[in-house]
C-alpha cells in the first residue's frame, strides 16, 4: 500500500514568511508525529498526535511553529515568520498506535530560509 | 532526561564483512524499546531492528542483529555480509513504552560500505 507521503519535496522561503507543510500518513494510522533534522541538531520531535486526543506540543521550539491533523488524517505543521533556524529537513511518520509501534516515515520536506 | 549516544560518527567497511555500529543510552524507565534506522540519501527513514527492553533475547532481522546490553545500557548494531546497498545513516533511538512513543534519537553514524 501507499506509505507516509509529504509535500513539497523542498521549499525555498525568504525570512518572514510562513510556510505550510503537509503530511498524509498511512491509512488506518492513528498516531502521528513530526521530527525536525537539522545538522546543529539532530533529531528532534517537534508534535505529536493520537486520534481525537489533544496533541502533545511539547516538542515544539516556538510559538511561531503549530500544527493541525485534519480528520485524523491528513496533518500540516505551519511556520510562521521563518527564521533561518528553521532550515531543517521535516519529517513526518505514522503508526497503528502510540508507544511500542514501528513508525513508518516519509520522504520528509527539506525547508530553506534564505 | 533520555538520552541516547552515537560515539562513531563515520564508519566504513568493505562489502562482504561484518562491521558493528555502537549505541548507549540513558533512561530511567523500565519499559522502552530500542530501534536501529536506516536512512539512505532519499532520505528516507527505514526501520531496521527493534528490541524491547523486557526481552532478554536479541533481536535480529536477517543480516542484522543486535547485543542488547541491558545493565550497560548499550545497544550495538552488527551488519554481517555488507552489501553496497547498506551506505546509510544509521540512527539508534528509543521509545518509552506507555507513552506517546515519540522517538529519542542518537546523532547518527555514516556508515559506507566500499566494493
Amino acid at each position: 500500500g501507499a506509505g507516509v507521503s509529504q509535500s513539497p519535496s523542498n521549499k525555498v522561503t525568504e525570512k518572514g514568511k510562513d510556510v505550510e507543510l503537509r503530511c498524509d500518513p498511512i491509512s488506518g494510522h492513528t498516531a502521528l508525529y513530526w521530527y525536525r533534522q537539522s545538522l546543529g541538531q539532530g533529531l528532534e520531535f517537534l508534535i505529536y498526535f493520537q486520534g481525537n486526543s489533544a496533541p502533545d506540543k511539547s516538542g515544539l521550539p516556538s510559538d511561531r511553529f503549530s500544527a493541525e491533523r485534519t480528520g485524523g488524517s491528513v496533518s500540516t505543521l505551519t511556520i510562521q515568520r521563518t527564521q533561518q533556524e528553521d532550515s531543517a529537513v521535516y519529517l513526518c511518520a505514522s503508526s497503528w498506535g502510540s508507544g511500542t509501534y514501528e513508525q513508518y516515515f516519509g520522504p520528509g520536506t527539506r525547508l530553506t530560509v534564505t | 532526561a533520555q538520552t541516547v549516544t552515537q560515539s562513531q560518527p563515520e564508519m566504513s567497511v568493505q562489502e562482504a564483512e561484518t562491521v558493528t555500529l555502537s549505541c548507549t543510552y540513558d533512561t530511567s524507565e523500565n519499559n522502552y524499546y530500542l530501534f536501529w534506522y536506516k536512512q539512505p540519501p532519499s532520505r528516507q527513514m527505514i526501520l531496521v531492528i527493534r528490541q524491547e527492553a523486557y526481552k532478554q533475547q536479541n533481536a535480529t532481522e536477517n543480516r542484522f542483529s543486535v547485543n542488547f546490553q541491558k545493565a550497560a545500557k548499550s545497544f550495538s548494531l552488527k551488519i554481517s555480509d555488507s552489501q553496497l546497498g547498506d551506505t546509510a545513516m544509521y540512527f539508534c533511538a528509543l521509545a518509552s513504552g506507555g507513552s506517546q512513543g515519540n522517538l529519542i534519537f542518537g546523532k547518527g553514524t555514516k556508515l559506507s560500505v566500499k566494493p
